[in-house]
């Protein structure tokens, strides 16, 4: 059974204060790894795919890393606005469904 | 990136009465589509794939005749919660797949009370 865990669940830092998300999977065959946004009573916002090991996609102050057993959300000198829930998501390369981790919740104060 | 629009974003039911959730894809089509579903910091939980013109596939354990689906064009999806009872209070969420890696765009989502 498809496995995502997410770490730490929650993640207060000040502004400017670099941090990085984890989320270890297992899965039966990754066809992707994504990672998504959420801000609270809202759908999830596409942010990253990665494909393959080694692989690295960066987004204003967001990179994402991928290795075979984990992905990181690097979160470079954050500001108030990148407050929200960080999802990250496996899909399978058997039938493309997707399993989602429990998230991040970050918190950034000014 | 793509639009999906979903619809209401709020809805406070009566226990026993039924309730729809449309799911439209405002720039794109999207031949299959799916829901989710979300407790309070908990995981988005898939719920059931649905195909345009055939019939949705459910995920284990959740009732295809409580939940239903009918992707009866390109373009809409729609969620009947048929027969609400308070623990079918969630957050529920659709989204559509989008171009050739398949990204997955999400809706804004539907919070539903059922008193």
């Amino acid at each position: 059974e498809d496995q995502v865990t997410q770490s730490p669940e929650a993640l207060r830092l000040q502004e400017g204060e670099s941090s990085s998300l984890n989320c270890s999977y297992t899965v039966s065959g990754l066809r992707g790894l994504f990672w998504y946004r959420q801000d609270p009573g809202k759908g999830p916002e596409f942010l990253f795919t990665l494909y393959s090991a080694g692989e690295e996609k960066e987004k204003e102050r967001l990179k994402a890393t991928l290795t075979k057993k984990e992905s990181f959300l690097h979160i470079t000198a954050p500001k108030p606005e990148d407050s929200a829930t960080y999802l990250c998501a496996v899909q399978r390369s058997n039938d493309y469904k997707l399993s989602f981790g429990a998230g991040t919740t970050v918190t950034v104060r000014a | 990136g793509a639009v999906v629009s979903q619809h209401p974003s709020r809805v406070i039911c009566k226990s026993g009465t039924s309730v729809k959730i449309e799911c439209r894809s405002l720039d794109f089509q999207a031949t299959t589509m799916f829901w989710y579903r979300q407790f309070p910091k908990q995981s988005l939980m898939l719920m059931a794939t649905s195909n345009e013109g055939s019939k949705a596939t459910y995920e284990q354990g959740v009732e295809k005749d409580k939940f239903l689906i009918n992707h009866a064009s390109l373009t809409l999806s729609t969620l009947t919660v048929t027969s609400a009872h308070p623990e079918d209070s969630s957050f529920y969420i659709c989204s559509a797949e989008v171009g050739v890696d398949e990204k997955l765009f999400f809706g804004s989502g539907t919070q539903l009370s059922v008193l």
